[in-house]
C-alpha cells in the first residue's frame, strides 16, 4: 500500500548530538515536509522541499537541517544547535505544494533529551 | 499577523451532533483544509474548503465563510471512535504553506 514511512518512531539525544529522522513516501509526491507538534500548540513547519535537491525554511528551521537527493526520501537532522528537540515530528507529503489535495502523514517520531 | 482560533476542548454524547468552529485572520487565503489526530498518532484528511458554503461527506460536514474568516465541521451522529483533536488549517496564499490551529480535542461520552 502506499504511504508514508516515519522511523523511528521513539528516539532519544544526548546532549550534544545530532540525531536523523527518516521519511520515506512511495505516493510519488513531488513536495515533502517537516512538521514539530508541541502540546497544545498547531503544528509548525520546519522545512519543506517541492522537488528534488530543493528545499526552503519554515518558521523554525533553526537546528535542523534537511536533504532531498531522492523523490521518495526527505531526513531531518535535528543538531546539537537545536535546544529544545524535545517533541513529536511529522513528515508529510502532496502531489504539490500548489495542489488541492491534502497533505498525507507519517506516524510521527517522538523524540526525548537523555 | 497569522492567527488560527479553536476552541481547546469539547465534551459530546455519543449519538449526537457537535459542531467544531474555526475562525481565522491570515494575511491571505487559498483553502481551508480539517484533518482528525488521535492521540500520539498521524493526523488524517477530512475536509478541503476554498469556496463559501457546505461540503458533506457522510457523517462529517464542513462550512466555510470567507467573508467572516469562519469555517466549523459538524460531526453526525457521533461514535466513541470520533474522540480525537480535529486540526483546522488554512493555506497562504503567499507560499501555500499551511498554518495550523492548535486543534479541538473531542470527548465523547456514552
Amino acid at each position: 500500500d502506499g504511504g508514508i514511512t516515519q522511523s523511528p518512531k521513539y528516539l532519544f539525544r544526548k546532549e550534544g548530538q545530532n540525531v536523523t529522522l527518516s521519511c520515506e513516501q512511495n505516493l510519488n509526491h513531488d513536495a515533502m515536509y517537516w512538521y514539530r507538534q508541541d502540546p497544545g500548540q498547531g503544528l509548525r513547519l520546519i522545512y519543506y522541499s517541492q522537488i528534488v535537491n530543493d528545499f526552503q525554511k519554515g518558521d523554525i528551521a533553526e537546528g535542523y537541517s534537511v536533504s532531498r537527493e531522492k523523490k521518495e526520501s526527505f531526513p531531518l537532522t535535528v543538531t546539537s544547535a537545536q535546544k529544545n528537540p524535545t517533541a513529536f515530528y511529522l513528515c508529510a507529503s502532496s502531489r504539490g505544494v500548489r495542489s488541492n489535495q491534502p497533505q498525507h502523514f507519517g506516524d510521527g517520531t517522538r523524540l526525548s533529551i537523555l | 499577523g497569522q492567527n488560527i482560533d479553536q476552541p481547546t476542548e469539547m465534551t459530546a454524547t455519543e449519538g449526537a451532533i457537535v459542531q467544531i468552529n474555526c475562525t481565522y485572520q491570515t494575511s491571505g487565503f487559498n483553502g481551508l483544509f480539517w484533518y482528525q489526530q488521535h492521540a500520539g498518532e498521524a493526523p488524517t484528511f477530512l475536509s478541503y474548503n476554498v469556496l463559501d458554503g457546505l461540503e458533506e461527506k457522510g457523517r462529517f460536514s464542513s462550512f466555510l465563510s470567507r467573508s467572516k474568516g469562519y469555517s466549523y465541521l459538524l460531526l453526525k451522529e457521533l461514535q466513541m471512535k470520533d474522540s480525537a483533536s480535529y486540526l483546522c488549517a488554512v493555506r497562504d496564499d503567499s507560499n501555500y504553506q499551511l498554518i495550523w490551529g492548535a486543534g479541538t480535542k473531542l470527548i465523547i461520552k456514552p
